[in-house]
């Protein structure tokens, strides 16, 4: 059974960077892509950016280029997000979500979520 | 790259039909076969419903179909029931080979 868990609830002030993983288990493929996806309170969704977990290779919405950093650790299977320059405006649940092999955001399993709440 | 436009609500009675519309432009669902669809319940993570246009994952009700003419890409679900009361998105890959959501609908069961 697949399982992919985020890290813990993040409290950052205007001006710092976040961090979040995301490790995902059960499963024997090493070449799939991960999504980053987010959340505002009461808003929809936003596609951030994406990572090959076999290459390295990303991709990010041109609104966060320069800002939005994805990275993975083969060894650990682990993905992460770092998000820097932050303000109130990026208060949100931050989703990580594993592509299936049909890639194209055709995703199989996501991620509990991540709180990340910026505030002075 | 702007959301896909959506209507932000919908409603309709058990066993009544609605359609979701998701417009965009030629440089995302016009041009791809690569739209999706996803029903997400309050404090969920999102849920794929529908793939590549008109596919169902494994496991997804039959009563839950896609289509697609030009720009415009549409969610019909059919015999509506209580537990399809949710938020739905659409999602298409773009000339950027970048993705963009819809601005999401909100489905009421009457």
């Amino acid at each position: 059974q697949v399982q992919v868990v985020q890290s813990g609830a993040e409290v950052k002030k205007p001006g710092a960077s976040v961090m979040v993983s995301c490790q995902a288990s059960g499963h024997t493929a090493t070449n799939y892509y991960f999504h980053w996806v987010r959340q505002a309170p009461g808003q929809g969704l936003e596609w951030m950016g994406l990572i090959n977990t076999y290459s390295g290779g990303q991709k990010s919405a041109q609104r966060f280029q320069g800002r939005l950093t994805v990275t993975r650790d083969t060894s650990t299977s682990t993905v992460y997000m770092e998000l820097s320059s932050l303000t109130s405006e990026d208060t949100a649940v931050y989703y990580c979500a594993k592509d299936s092999p049909r890639g194209y955001l055709t995703t199989d399993y996501w991620g509990q979520g991540t709180v990340v709440t910026v505030s002075s | 790259q702007s959301a896909l436009t959506q209507p932000a609500s919908m409603s309709g009675s058990p066993g009544q039909s609605i359609t979701i519309s998701c417009t965009g432009t030629s440089s995302d669902v016009g041009g791809y076969n690569h739209v999706s669809w996803y029903q997400q319940h309050p404090g969920k993570a999102p849920k794929l419903m529908i793939y590549e246009v008109s596919d169902r994952p494994s496991g997804v009700s039959n009563r839950f179909s896609g289509s697609k003419s030009g720009d415009t890409a549409s969610l019909t679900i059919s015999g509506l029931q209580a537990e399809d009361e949710a938020d739905y998105y659409c999602s298409s890959y773009t000339s950027s080979a970048t993705y963009v959501f819809g601005s999401g609908t909100k489905v009421t069961v009457l």
